[in-house]
């Protein structure tokens, strides 16, 4: 079975910018979160989504959007890219909402803003 | 509000020379504690959950274990290939993850 997709792998972007992550989650799972990892740091939750609805938002500025897809994948949108906005963005994929709360990340998009 | 520490922030060990990581935790009420391996540049790696105080899980080197303030992730006779980023989260009940920001553990051939 596939693990949790993520695309881009790497991104450049420049301030002032908007850029689009995608993720795709393990097939049968129905949730999924999307965290940004600042070097050195630990992930920081900004979105929760669970059949196509949110389910949780994170401290992020409402420059960070989501959405989650029929098929379960979901978007990571951010809109007027800043230099602070250079992280690793995860995406976890998760059972359910009750039944497995055990979130299995994928690989990341490395994004950096110049 | 909740928070997550870790500690130490690095650690460097001889190949064989077991130790643990702590990570100390504030929720008002856990329904689970997470921890995970990452790789530099890669997504966390899931190595065990643990739900309630006493409760111990183990997986080859590795063994956790959960307190009703912290949780321990014992090493024992560390490989070089365990180098990595280890890292703790919990879920309070009806909340999402929280991270804590990790021990870098470097094994030394």
């Amino acid at each position: 079975d596939a693990g949790v997709t993520q695309s881009p792998t790497h991104l450049i972007k420049t301030r002032g910018q908007h850029v689009t992550l995608r993720c795709s989650p393990i097939s049968g799972h129905k949730s999924v979160s999307w965290y940004q990892q600042v070097l050195g740091q630990g992930p920081q939750f900004i979105f929760q989504y669970y059949e196509k609805e949110e389910r949780g938002r994170g401290n992020f500025p409402d420059r960070f959007s989501a959405r989650q897809f029929p098929n379960y994948s979901s978007e990571l949108n951010v809109n007027a890219l800043l230099l602070g906005d250079s992280a690793l963005y995860l995406c976890a994929s998760i059972l359910g909402w009750t039944v497995e709360e055990t979130q299995y990340f994928g690989p990341g998009t490395r994004l950096l803003v110049l | 509000e909740d928070q997550v520490t870790q500690s130490p922030e690095a650690l460097r060990l001889q190949e064989g020379e077991s130790s643990s990581l702590n990570c100390s935790y504030t929720v008002s009420g856990l329904r689970g504690l997470f921890w995970y391996r990452q790789d530099p540049g890669k997504g966390p790696e899931f190595l065990f959950t643990l739900y309630s105080a006493g409760e111990e899980k183990e997986k080859e080197r590795l063994k956790a274990t959960l307190t009703k303030k912290e949780s321990f992730l014992h090493i024992t006779a560390p490989k070089p290939e365990d180098s990595a980023t280890y890292l703790c989260a919990v879920q309070p009940y009806g909340q999402n993850f929280v991270f804590g920001p990790g021990t870098r553990l470097s094994v030394l051939p």
